[in-house]
């Protein structure tokens, strides 16, 4: 029972355009949603967040938009650039703790 | 200087051993956590520790122990491994419980043959 879900396991963009990263939960009582930047043989790291009493929030080039209606959010990256390359994850905050999705890997071609 | 180190990175072990794996984190953090990346790839939680006390258990086998013997390590324990327990395991940190960011380690990749 996966409450935070992210359906596509791999997207490739092309340098310069726009990344979409897109991610579905269930749970009604979140009341923060956050993306993790993954490198291999390294930890997530923090990227971006949005509170739920929001539908967006920007940070240079990441922009994260909260649908609450369809419990739904996404991660807009503009323009890509090849060092976007990672594994991004979603996660979700409820009841003291952070649940992640299962990720999407990125990848920038030049 | 790393923030939330693990160790070790790598563990290949039999069945049935027992092993550990040590996290400390030099942030100052009050919150430490554990979570495991299974074969799906979900990071899942598997404990919470606030200041050396247990606040997140979710359903771990008892086989997983972990201990914290200050609020700078918490590290954990696996008894009679089993070869369900192949993961990569992160350890984490955050300044409080419920803090919307957490900060990872680089991740134990564990397996058992």
């Amino acid at each position: 029972d996966q409450q935070v879900k992210q359906n596509s396991p791999s997207l490739s963009v092309q340098e310069g355009r726009i990344s979409i990263l897109n991610c579905d939960y269930t749970n009604s009582m979140f009341d923060y949603f956050l993306w993790y930047k993954k490198y291999p043989a390294e930890g997530p790291t923090f990227l971006i967040s949005i509170s739920s009493i929001k539908d967006k929030n920007e940070d240079g080039r990441f922009t994260v938009f909260l649908n609450k209606s369809a419990k739904h959010l996404s991660l807009h990256i503009v323009p890509s650039q090849p060092g976007d390359s990672a594994v991004y994850f979603c996660a979700a905050r409820g009841a003291q703790k952070l649940v992640f999705g299962q990720g999407t890997r990125l990848t920038i071609n030049p | 200087d790393t923030a939330v180190s693990q160790t070790p990175k790598y563990l290949v072990t039999q069945m049935g051993n027992d092993k550990s794996i040590k996290c400390e984190q030099n942030l100052g953090h009050d919150t430490m956590y554990w979570y495991k990346q299974d074969s799906k790839k979900f990071l899942k939680i598997m404990f919470s520790y606030n200041n050396k006390e247990l606040i997140i258990n979710e359903t771990v086998p008892n086989r997983f122990s972990p201990k914290s013997p200050d609020k700078a390590h918490l590290n954990l324990h696996i008894n009679s491994l089993e070869l369900g327990d192949s993961a990569v395991y992160f350890c984490a940190s955050s300044p409080t419980t419920g803090s919307t960011e957490a900060f990872f380690g680089q991740g134990t990749r564990l397996t058992v043959v």
